[in-house]
């Protein structure tokens, strides 16, 4: 059974730019959610989509906004990169729960 | 203070030690308790959940949770250096119903030495 993907692996991007990850989730699964990891900060729940519904949000700004698709894959945009955005960004779906999340191997965004 | 304490480390053992790996935290709501490792430069790996209080043990694993106390353990028994990694504790107060969110703490960086 292939695990939850995430693509791509490394972004490099500058200032001001912006940037779109995407998720594909475990098959079957219908939530995912995305996480923001940073040494400083471990790792911050951004949002999580059911159905292709926003069910929950965490503590960023607007600029972090997020969308689901009727196969259940995700995207993530962030809007306007800052310097602070440089963080993994982790996705991670679930069938029961999000006690049982399973994580992808993260995508590393470098904003320069 | 943050909602979930884990003490970062770093935790190192010789080979084949008992590790002991804990978490406070301050919410009551809290059900669901996960562990997770994490490898360097890789997603975490979910390792093992339980719900509400009570031990559960998978192979050379074992949680605890007390929640009269706010208080989880992950053990690992006959540690090996494949075990080195990032053990990150996670904590949800609604599990079933997929609107939770996960809770981390800022995980323990262990070294299991040959």
């Amino acid at each position: 059974k292939a695990g939850v993907t995430q693509t791509p692996r490394y972004l490099i991007k500058t200032r001001g730019q912006q940037v779109t990850l995407s998720c594909s989730p475990i098959s079957g699964h219908r939530s995912v959610s995305w996480y923001q990891q940073t040494p400083g900060q471990g790792l911050q729940f951004l949002f999580e989509y059911f159905s292709e519904t926003q069910r929950n949000k965490g503590n960023f700004p607007g600029r972090f906004s997020g969308r689901q698709f009727s196969n259940s894959r995700s995207e993530m945009n962030v809007s306007t990169l800052e310097l602070g955005d440089s963080a993994l960004y982790l996705c991670a779906s679930s069938f029961r729960g999000v006690a049982e999340a399973f994580f992808g191997q993260g995508t590393r965004l470098t904003v320069v | 203070q943050k909602e979930v304490e884990q003490d970062p480390g770093p935790l190192s053992v010789p080979e084949g030690a008992i590790v002991s790996l804990n978490c406070t935290y301050s919410n009551s709501a809290f059900q669901y308790f996960m562990w997770y490792r994490q490898y360097s430069r890789k997603g975490p790996e979910l390792l093992m959940y339980t719900y509400s209080s009570g031990n559960k043990e998978d192979g050379r694993f074992t949680a605890q949770v007390d929640k009269s106390s706010k208080y989880i353990s992950l053990f690992i028994r006959d540690s090996q250096p494949s075990d080195s990694a990032t053990y990150l504790c996670a904590m949800s107060s609604d599990g079933s119903s997929n609107t939770g969110k996960l809770i981390f703490g800022q995980g323990t960086t262990l070294q299991v030495k040959p």
